[in-house]
């Protein structure tokens, strides 16, 4: 069973970096026929895919925050981050790192548990 | 981006109830349409892939179909643990996205 961990500071200051890791057991990222990314989603709010990762290395970027964003991989620890500069109070929400299937219909079949992270001076 | 649309926001049910959720999107998408289902406090979890795939694991009480721009997803003889909010979610162009969710509540 695929399980996936997100890590990282829970406040981050405007204008700062927000940095999370995700830590993946039960499965390599080195492997191909996934995508390992993140979603996030606004405390009572809507899901927003913000980009994911191939074992290739080749990244996928929500246009909206790709001037921002980076995500790469740590293969030797079986690990992804997110960095997401110049951040806002507009980027505070829970970040799920997840898991999708490469193929028909791309489903995200695993999740993180979630962290919040919030933007706040 | 594509525009997806849930309807409706909110539904209240009770238990044994059959309901149903729709999802339009702003253009054709063939059948690139998930379903995901968001318990309180919990992350999403895959219920349905490709429209009307049900996940192994997930009960037989929950099924979709549709193609094109129209999308629906059932649950029959709903349960208490099916009381949460639900998600749909096009794959066909990057970038992915959400409808709004559907948030289904005890009557």
């Amino acid at each position: 069973q695929v399980h996936l961990q997100e890590s990282g500071p829970g406040l981050v200051k405007p204008s700062q970096t927000l940095s999370l890791t995700c830590t993946v057991s039960g499965g390599s990222i080195s492997l191909g026929g996934y995508y390992w990314g993140w979603v996030r989603q606004p405390p009572g709010g809507g899901l927003e895919w913000v980009g994911y990762i191939y074992y290739s290395g080749e990244t996928f970027y929500n246009p909206s925050l790709k001037s921002r964003l980076a995500i790469s991989p740590d293969t030797s620890k079986n690990q992804f981050s997110l960095l997401l500069t110049s951040v806002t109070a507009a980027d505070t929400a829970f970040y799920y790192c997840t898991r999708a299937r490469v193929g028909h219909s791309s489903p995200f079949d695993f999740w993180g548990q979630g962290t919040l992270v919030t933007v706040s001076s | 981006d594509i525009l997806v649309t849930q309807s409706p926001s909110s539904l209240s049910a009770s238990v044994g109830d059959r309901v149903t959720i729709t999802c339009r999107t702003g253009q054709a998408i063939g059948d690139f349409l998930n379903w995901y289902q968001q318990q309180p406090g919990k992350a999403p979890q895959l219920l349905i892939s490709a429209a009307s795939n049900l996940e192994i694991g997930v009960p037989s009480r929950f099924s979709g179909i549709g193609s094109g721009t129209n999308f629906i997803l059932t649950i029959t003889s709903l349960q208490p643990e099916d009381f949460a909010t639900y998600f749909c979610q096009q794959t066909f162009v990057s970038p992915p996205t959400f409808g709004q969710g559907t948030k289904v509540e005890i009557k």
